[in-house]
């Protein structure tokens, strides 16, 4: 089954309001978590590193006023894109890092953000 | 400067036979290398991981090959099925990806 899950699957919002995307690991305990974005035809793109109980490390030319990321706990973190607009259509995903038996990464199932 | 490089956008290949999918990368710090299948619409699954220590390593019927030395990866799919079309990324300590191969197998 599903190591980790993202809520919600789908969003349509009003530009200029704030999307809260939440990541789930579900039955381990990840110390970091990855955002990234996908735009179509193109590779995953990571936005940013996330370790619970600090601040996220963001990648090049992703502006963190703009994609709030938090990290609260070993299980959950959190993307908020804030005062979304139209070019922040995308879909996103978060993947949490495991060391349970081997190096891994579990990926979320992503969420779609279409911002009218 | 794309680190990791799938130079290959498609790759064709009829049921039953091999699919081999390249990956090139720039950086010999990277310590591991995953390949990850993704259908549209979904999130990356991961398929198989090699450490930069190995060289092959198999998973049914996937094998990733690591050639350090020219700084090359493989994945090789035998036999394929048509349940393996998808775009594969390979990826580099988790972190650094590919743009990706999509794979069409015919039956």
């Amino acid at each position: 089954g599903a190591v980790v899950s993202q809520h919600p699957s789908w969003v349509i919002c009003k530009s200029g309001t704030s999307v809260k995307i939440e990541c789930r690991s579900l039955d381990f305990q990840a110390t970091t978590m990855f955002w990234y974005r996908q735009f179509p035809k193109q590779s995953l793109m990571l936005m940013a590193t996330s370790n619970e109980g600090s601040k996220a490390t963001y990648e090049q030319g992703v502006e963190k006023d703009k994609f709030l990321i938090n990290h609260a706990s070993l299980t959950l973190s959190t993307l908020t894109v804030t005062s979304a607009h139209p070019e922040d259509s995308s879909f996103y995903i978060c993947s949490a890092y495991s060391q349970r038996g081997r190096e891994t990464q579990y990926f979320g199932p992503g969420t779609r953000l279409l911002v009218l | 400067d794309q680190q990791v490089k799938q130079n290959s956008p498609s790759l064709s290949v009829q049921e039953g036979r091999i699919s081999i999918l390249n990956c090139d990368y720039t950086n010999s710090m990277f310590d591991y290398f995953l390949w990850y299948k993704k259908y549209p619409a979904e999130g990356p699954t991961f398929l198989i991981s090699i450490s930069s220590i190995k060289d092959k390593n198999e998973d049914g019927r996937f094998t990733v090959f690591l050639n350090k030395s020219a700084k090359h990866l493989s994945l090789h799919i035998v036999p394929s099925q048509p349940g393996d079309s998808a775009v594969y990324f390979c990826a580099a300590s988790g972190l650094t990806f590919g743009e990706g191969t999509q794979l069409t197998v015919n039956p």
